[in-house]
C-alpha cells in the first residue's frame, strides 16, 4: 500500500460540465501519474508530474489539464466533459527517484458522462 | 517510445493447469519490465518486476516471468492456477535511459475454469 487515495470514487456528470478528480499520496513521492482505462486499450497515460508545478503530457492529454501545487496532491480536470471521457481513471506514483521505477496505483475513479 | 504487445486478450484455463501469458515489447535497450494484476473493480497490483540480474523473476501468488532479451519478451507463467487467479493481467515496460513513464499492454483476461 503506497498510501494513495482518489476522490471521488464514483461520479456521474453531464456533458459540458467541468469535473475535477483528486489524487492524494502520503509518502512524498516525486512522480505522479493519471491514466485512463478503457476496454481494449489497457491503461493510457493522460498526464504526469515530476514535481510541484512540473507536469507533462501523455498519450491522451487532449481535453484534460492537471495541476500539482503540493507534493501530495495531483488534480486532473476535465474542463468540459464529453461522453468519450467516460472511463475509469487511475492515479499512480513512482516509488523511486525516477519515473521508470515501480508504479503503485490508487483504487480508481469511475466517471460517467451522460 | 516503447510499445507493448499482449497477443492474447483472453485466456481460459482449467483449474490446476499451467498457464503462460505472453508479453513482447519493441526495444530491448535498457528496459525495466513489470507484470500487474487487476481484480474486478480494483486498482492494479504489482505481481513481479525485472530490473536487472537473473532473467527469471519470481513474484507473488506463485507467478514467475522470464526476461528474454533476444526475443524482447517477458512472458508470465504459473505451473498450477487457482480460481482466485481469475483477473486481468497487464505487462508494462519502462525505458531506463530516456523515460519518465511506463508503457502498458492492452491486458490479458485470465479465466480459470473449475
Amino acid at each position: 500500500d503506497a498510501g494513495i487515495t482518489q476522490s471521488p470514487r464514483h461520479k456521474v456528470t453531464e456533458t459540458g460540465t467541468p469535473v475535477t478528480l483528486r489524487c492524494h499520496q502520503t509518502e512524498n513521492h516525486r512522480y505522479m501519474y493519471w491514466y485512463r482505462q478503457d476496454p481494449g486499450h489497457g491503461l493510457r497515460l493522460i498526464h504526469y508530474s515530476y514535481g510541484v508545478k512540473d507536469t507533462d503530457k501523455g498519450e491522451v492529454s487532449d481535453g484534460y489539464s492537471v495541476s500539482r501545487s503540493k507534493t501530495e496532491d495531483f488534480l486532473l480536470t476535465l474542463e468540459s466533459a464529453t461522453s468519450s471521457q467516460t472511463s475509469v481513471y487511475f492515479c499512480a506514483i513512482s516509488a523511486g527517484r525516477s519515473g521508470t521505477d515501480t508504479q503503485y496505483f490508487g483504487p480508481g475513479t469511475r466517471l460517467t458522462v451522460l | 517510445a516503447q510499445s507493448v504487445t499482449q497477443l492474447d486478450s483472453q485466456v481460459p484455463v482449467f483449474e490446476e493447469a499451467p498457464v503462460e501469458l505472453r508479453c513482447n515489447y519493441s526495444s530491448s535497450v535498457s528496459v525495466y519490465l513489470f507484470w500487474y494484476v487487476q481484480y474486478p473493480n480494483q486498482g492494479l497490483q504489482l505481481l513481479l518486476k525485472y530490473l536487472s540480474g537473473s532473467t527469471l523473476v519470481k513474484g507473488i501468488n506463485g507467478f514467475e516471468a522470464e526476461f528474454n532479451k533476444s526475443q524482447t519478451s517477458f512472458h508470465l507463467r504459473k505451473p498450477s492456477v487457482h480460481i482466485s487467479d481469475t483477473a486481468e493481467y497487464f505487462c508494462a515496460v519502462s525505458d531506463r535511459n530516456t523515460g519518465n513513464q511506463f508503457y502498458f499492454g492492452t491486458g490479458t483476461s485470465l479465466t480459470v475454469i473449475p
